[in-house]
C-alpha cells in the first residue's frame, strides 16, 4: 500500500482556515485520496475524496497537486467541533479495498 | 449517511473467555466489511476484511483462530475474540460500504480482559 505522510498535529483558531497538508510520493494512478476525521472515542467518520481534481463538499475542499503527490485538506471555518485526528488514506476503487489508516494530525481547535 | 451499529458497546470480561462482537448495516447491504483494532492514542489497525459467505482474509500478524469473524448475511458479521487476555484490551471498529468512496464506520466497542 502506498503510504502517506502528515504532521503529527496542527492548531488553528476557531472560525479560521485550516489547511492539513499530506505527501503521497508513491502514489499509483488508480489510487484515490482519502481523508477521514476521528473525534475522541467513536469510529472514524468520512470527510472527502478526489482522484485528479479539487473537490468541495460540505464538510471540507480537497486540494490535489498536478502532479498527485501531494494534497491539502482545507477546513474553511474551524470550529470547536473539527478538533479531531485527519487521516489523509489513499484507497483503490472497489468496496472490498481496504483503508490503512497512518499516524493522521491531530487538529486542535483554540478560541 | 449510512449507519453502522456495534455491539455491545463495551465489555468486560475475564481472561481466558471469549467475546462476541456484533456489526450492522441499517440501512444498507455490504458484502464486504473491516475489522479494526485501536490501542490508546494510536491508529487504527486493520485485522481483518470480512466477505459475506466466506472466510475472512486477516492481515499479516493477526491470529485467525483467535480472532474469528463471521459474515454471514448482507448486514451482519461478527468478530469473536477467543480465549481473550488482558493484552486483547482495545478499542474494536469495524466498517462497511455502501459506495466504493466512502466507508462507514462503527461507534466502536471497547473490550476490557480482566
Amino acid at each position: 500500500d502506498a503510504k502517506t505522510t502528515q504532521p503529527n498535529s496542527m492548531e488553528s483558531n476557531e472560525e479560521e482556515p485550516v489547511h492539513l497538508p499530506c505527501n503521497h510520493s508513491t502514489i499509483s494512478g488508480t489510487d484515490y485520496i482519502h481523508w477521514y476525521r476521528q473525534l475522541p472515542s467513536q469510529g472514524p467518520e468520512y470527510v472527502i475524496h478526489g482522484l485528479t481534481s479539487n473537490v468541495n463538499n460540505r464538510m471540507a475542499s480537497l486540494a490535489i497537486a498536478e502532479d498527485r503527490k501531494s494534497s491539502t485538506l482545507i477546513l474553511h471555518r474551524a470550529t470547536l467541533r473539527d478538533a479531531a485526528v485527519y487521516y489523509c488514506i489513499l484507497r483503490g476503487a472497489g468496496t472490498a479495498s481496504k483503508l490503512t489508516f497512518g499516524t493522521g494530525t491531530r487538529l486542535q481547535v483554540t478560541l | 449517511g449510512a449507519v453502522v451499529s456495534q455491539h455491545p458497546s463495551w465489555v468486560i470480561c475475564k481472561s481466558g473467555t471469549s467475546v462476541k462482537i456484533e456489526c450492522r448495516s441499517l440501512d444498507f447491504q455490504a458484502t464486504t466489511m473491516f475489522w479494526y483494532r485501536q490501542f490508546p492514542k494510536q491508529s487504527l489497525m486493520l485485522m481483518a476484511t470480512s466477505n459475506e459467505g466466506s472466510k475472512a482474509t486477516y492481515e499479516q500478524g493477526v491470529e485467525k483462530d483467535k480472532f474469528l469473524i463471521n459474515h454471514a448475511s448482507l448486514t451482519l458479521s461478527t468478530l469473536t475474540v477467543t480465549s481473550a487476555h488482558p493484552e486483547d484490551s482495545s478499542f474494536y471498529i469495524c466498517s462497511g460500504g455502501r459506495e466504493f468512496y466512502e466507508q462507514y464506520f462503527g461507534p466502536g466497542t471497547r473490550l476490557t480482559v480482566t
